[in-house]
């Protein structure tokens, strides 16, 4: 297992654009976290998955961002109507919870310039 | 909402120095992780810490957990510039286990 790998590794899009990212998680890992970082500061959590079901998601998450994990393996994000706010580091992150649980594991980042 | 303040904000220190990192929280949390990360790059968990008052060492690293679970601390002896990064602390809590990160370390190490 090469750990979670997210995709692409940077974006540069136009406001008003729609741009989606993909996480793949480690597998067998049940939970899936979205998380957003700006420059300088800790990441800032957005949503969260067991399985495919999204169980939380933050007041940070507008109605402009949508996430899925139809499979329960990788999931998407999806930007419509990018905004310059939007520019960030959008990270996933990948844990198993059960019996025993495992602590997260972060992919290296989806960098989104919103210009 | 849980807040985690991390102090110092920037610390920019000379090779073979000691420094402390310190993560506050008015919070509990079931679990504190502390991540360093390097630009361009997503964190990288060094260390959990679950019970109050644990103390895990990590080489040159040093993490303590508060009595009661609300702070935290990391010690680094002897510092490289290798350990140039920023350093996060994060505390778990609630049915998701979801992460609250601190405001963050930015740790610079010169020769």
């Amino acid at each position: 297992d090469t750990g979670v790998s997210q995709d692409p590794r940077h974006k540069i899009t136009k406001r008003g654009q729609n741009v989606t990212f993909r996480c793949d998680p480690i597998s067998e890992h049940n939970r899936l976290y979205w998380y957003r970082q700006t420059l300088g500061q800790g990441p800032e959590f957005l949503t969260y998955f067991q399985n495919e079901a999204q169980l939380e998601k933050s007041r940070l998450l507008s109605d402009r961002f949508s996430a899925e994990r139809p499979k329960g393996s990788f999931s998407t994000l999806e930007i419509q109507r990018t905004e310059q706010g939007d520019s960030a580091m959008y990270l996933c992150a990948s844990r198993f919870q059960g019996a025993v649980n495992t602590e997260a594991f972060f992919g290296q980042g989806t960098r989104l310039t919103v210009v | 909402t849980q807040l985690l303040e991390q102090s110092p904000q920037f610390l920019s220190i000379q090779e073979g120095e000691n420094l402390t990192v310190y993560c506050n929280s008015s919070s509990v949390f079931s679990s504190l992780q502390w991540y360093r990360q390097e630009p361009g790059e997503g964190p990288v968990l060094l260390v959990t810490v679950v019970t109050g008052g644990e103390v895990k060492k990590l080489k040159r690293l040093t993490f303590q957990f508060g009595d009661a679970r609300k702070d935290s601390s990391l010690h680094i002896t002897a510092a490289q510039p290798g350990d140039t990064g920023l350093y996060l602390c994060a505390g778990a809590a609630g049915g998701g286990n979801k992460l609250t990160f601190g405001t963050g370390t930015q740790l610079k190490v010169e020769l």
